[in-house]
């Protein structure tokens, strides 16, 4: 089955550490995005890719990184400058008609 | 002011009763127009998607898209207890250069009692 697959589904970081989410999808779409979703905020744009090994920056990309070394993948790290990384992460394929999303990461700092 | 105003609710209603739900634009360049729907602890999923102006229905689901207002609605009718849950709208502008953003409504909470 075609799809979009994010992992881990929950995940704990520690102070100073830098945690990297996992994103992989089969549906042969060349745009990827990843999304914070916070209580009450609706998705914000963090990171988005439209081609490999190219990515820009959304509205709220300070203390993350992604890259985009293969059409499939769109891994995103956070790092430890992000200061409040507590939030659920969604990672998401397709173009202005619609997109797929992943089922998401709850990332909690310890 | 936000690109996109969606009231938070929640909404309650009865089972069976016809739900609207409502989202306002401020950005004249949006062409593509989506609903999704989010249960708790999921992602979301593409319910509705219009191109510029007018209805599309898809079963119990309609979605209206009024440009000249900047004004979008999803109508549910005869809504069920499995309608429980956020829906968020979306749109997008036309292609262009740098690429697209797609701009999501904050989502309205809806709980249908049985």
């Amino acid at each position: 089955d075609g799809g979009i697959t994010q992992s881990p589904k929950y995940l704990f970081r520690k102070e100073g550490q830098n945690v990297t989410l996992s994103c992989e999808q089969n549906l042969n779409h060349d745009a990827m995005y990843w999304y914070r979703q916070d209580p009450g905020q609706g998705l914000r744009l963090i990171y988005y890719s439209q081609i490999v090994n190219d990515f820009q920056k959304g509205d709220i990309a300070e203390g993350y990184s992604v890259s985009r070394e293969k059409k499939e993948s769109f891994p995103l790290t956070v790092t430890s400058a992000q200061k409040n990384p507590t939030a659920f992460y969604l990672c998401a394929c397709g173009g202005p008609y619609g997109y797929t999303f992943g089922s998401g990461t709850r990332l909690t700092v310890v | 002011q936000k690109e996109v105003e969606q009231d938070p609710g929640p909404l309650s209603v009865p089972e069976g009763a016809i739900v609207s739900l409502n989202c306002t634009y401020s950005n004249s360049a949006f062409q593509y127009f989506m609903w999704y729907r989010q249960y708790s602890r999921k992602g979301p999923e593409l319910l509705m998607y219009t191109y510029s102006s007018g209805n599309k229905e898809d079963g119990r689901f309609t979605a209206q898209v009024d440009k000249s207002s900047k004004y979008i609605s999803l109508f549910i009718r005869d809504s069920q207890p499995s309608d429980s849950a956020t829906y968020l709208c979306a749109m997008s502008p036309l292609l262009n250069t740098g690429g697209f953003k797609t701009i999501f409504g904050a989502g309205t909470r809806l709980f249908v009692k049985a």
